[in-house]
């Protein structure tokens, strides 16, 4: 089993929609969560940190889900720019504080 | 400030070659990380290096060195390379290792293919 895992997509909306990406983690240890956004063929950019009460940031919320291993994002009110992968990151949970990137998830924002 | 600077950006080699892939960072981090990431594959962390002075094996070590020449420079050497090291390699920087620490930044990334 993959240390994090995503559903690689793609999520194909048109502009205006909601969407909603889920991202599971295997170590319980797991102490920092962040979700980074990848643009094709560019860097990795750190889009937000996720809290345990939960986060918004404008028009995308971060939830975090403990007891299940799971972190989510959902974006409201899509924009063409949202096109991009967004990488679930994990921490690895050792005192290392190694991070482990998921795969991704693909979003493709139609007009 | 032009954050974490990689070069180069592309490079082609031929099986056995050596190499160096120069990375700086302009932030005062203590912390510096080179990833490789391939298709379908999340990055995947080569080496790091938590403070100036010191080095440690990621997850993918196996034909690959690295020099913390200062704190600001983290060079990842290919000593021969091989086919299965065609990647996109990314090196990244944060302000130290710890739980409150761990955003890093990234490097624009270097393009390399090995025939």
């Amino acid at each position: 089993r993959k240390e994090v895992e995503q559903d690689p997509g793609p999520f194909n909306v048109p502009e205006g929609a909601t969407v909603a990406f889920n991202c599971t983690y295997s170590n319980s240890a797991s102490q920092s969560f962040f979700w980074y956004r990848q643009d094709c063929r560019k860097e990795p950019k750190l889009l937000m940190s996720v809290y345990s009460s939960g986060n918004e940031d404008g028009r995308f919320t971060a939830q975090l889900n403990r007891a299940s291993q799971y972190i989510s994002l959902l974006i409201r009110d899509s924009k063409l720019s949202d096109s991009a992968t967004y990488l679930c990151v994990v921490n690895r949970g050792d005192s290392s504080y190694k991070l482990i990137f998921g795969s991704g998830t693909r979003l493709l924002v139609r007009p | 400030n032009a954050g974490v600077t990689q070069t180069p950006k592309f490079q082609v080699l031929k099986t056995g070659q050596s190499m160096t892939l120069q990375c700086a960072q302009d932030m005062n981090h203590n912390s510096m990380y080179w990833y490789r990431q391939d298709p379908g594959m999340g990055l995947r962390l080569i080496y790091y290096s938590a403070s100036e002075g010191t080095t440690d094996k990621g997850e993918v070590p196996n034909g690959y060195n690295v020099s913390r020449l200062n704190k600001r420079e983290f060079s990842l050497r290919l000593e021969s390379a091989a086919p299965s090291q065609t990647s996109v390699y990314f090196c990244a920087s944060s302000e130290a290792v710890g739980p409150s620490y761990n955003e890093q930044f990234f490097g624009p990334g270097t393009r390399l293919t090995v025939l």
